[in-house]
């Protein structure tokens, strides 16, 4: 089975304190995404990548960013934290089909709830 | 921007009921997923598909493309199916995923 592996589960941060999120993912995937999911508001992608040193804007991106310097991890970034980036951030992975890159099934990891005082 | 409806948004049922969670999208799309959410965060890929009807175990996921609607039918439900149900679509093209806002499904024995 595919495993999604996010370095925290609960995570309580300062503001302005910089903030790592780490994911790894252990089937070769191509595509690696970051979630954040609010009540009322569902998923929202924050960012994505499609190959190592490639990644793309989401949705909301802004106050984030990433790394994949390998092809199995995928890393979001809090420059500086602030209470409103207090949410669940959820990594999910997926392979590359042809034609349609994201026309394949996701693999969540458990997610991080994060919390910034 | 696809927009994606699910109903109901809270679903309360008594062990043993047929249940159906309806997902209306407005855009047309390459393919639509199911997505189970347990209490605790982690979500699971249940479906993925892009005609006609899939089934595995108690679950069965209908999709009609020219009506734009998808269905997630359980059979039989029991408590521990008890989770939130997502549903996401795929536009056409390299996009990623658009999601629904969940539908918060509690099954009482």
């Amino acid at each position: 089975d595919v495993k999604v592996t996010q370095s925290s589960r609960y995570l309580v941060k300062r503001t302005g304190e910089k903030v790592f999120l780490e994911c790894v993912q252990d089937m070769d995937h191509e595509n690696m995404f970051w979630y954040r999911q609010d009540p009322g508001l569902g998923l929202r992608l924050i960012y994505f990548s499609y190959d190592v040193k490639m990644k793309e804007k989401g949705d909301i991106p802004e106050g984030y960013s990433v790394s994949r310097e390998k092809k199995e991890r995928f890393s979001l970034i809090l420059e500086s934290a602030s209470t409103n980036q207090t949410s669940m951030y959820l990594c999910a992975s997926s392979r590359v089909s042809i034609g349609i890159r994201t026309n394949e099934k996701l693999f969540f990891g458990s997610g991080t709830q994060l919390s910034v005082l | 921007k696809n927009e994606v409806e699910q109903s109901p948004q809270n679903l309360t049922a008594q062990e043993g009921e047929f249940i159906t969670i309806n997902c209306s999208y407005s855009v047309g799309i390459s393919a639509l997923h199911w997505l189970q959410q347990h209490p605790g965060g982690g979500i699971v890929s249940l479906f993925m598909l892009s005609s006609g009807k899939k089934k595995h175990g108690r679950l069965i996921a209908t999709i009609n493309i020219q009506e734009k609607h998808s269905s997630l039918h359980i059979t039989a439900s029991h408590p521990r199916d008890s989770a939130v149900y997502i549903c996401a679509v795929i536009n056409s093209g390299n996009t990623p995923l658009v999601f629904g806002k969940g539908t918060r499904l509690s099954v009482i024995a």
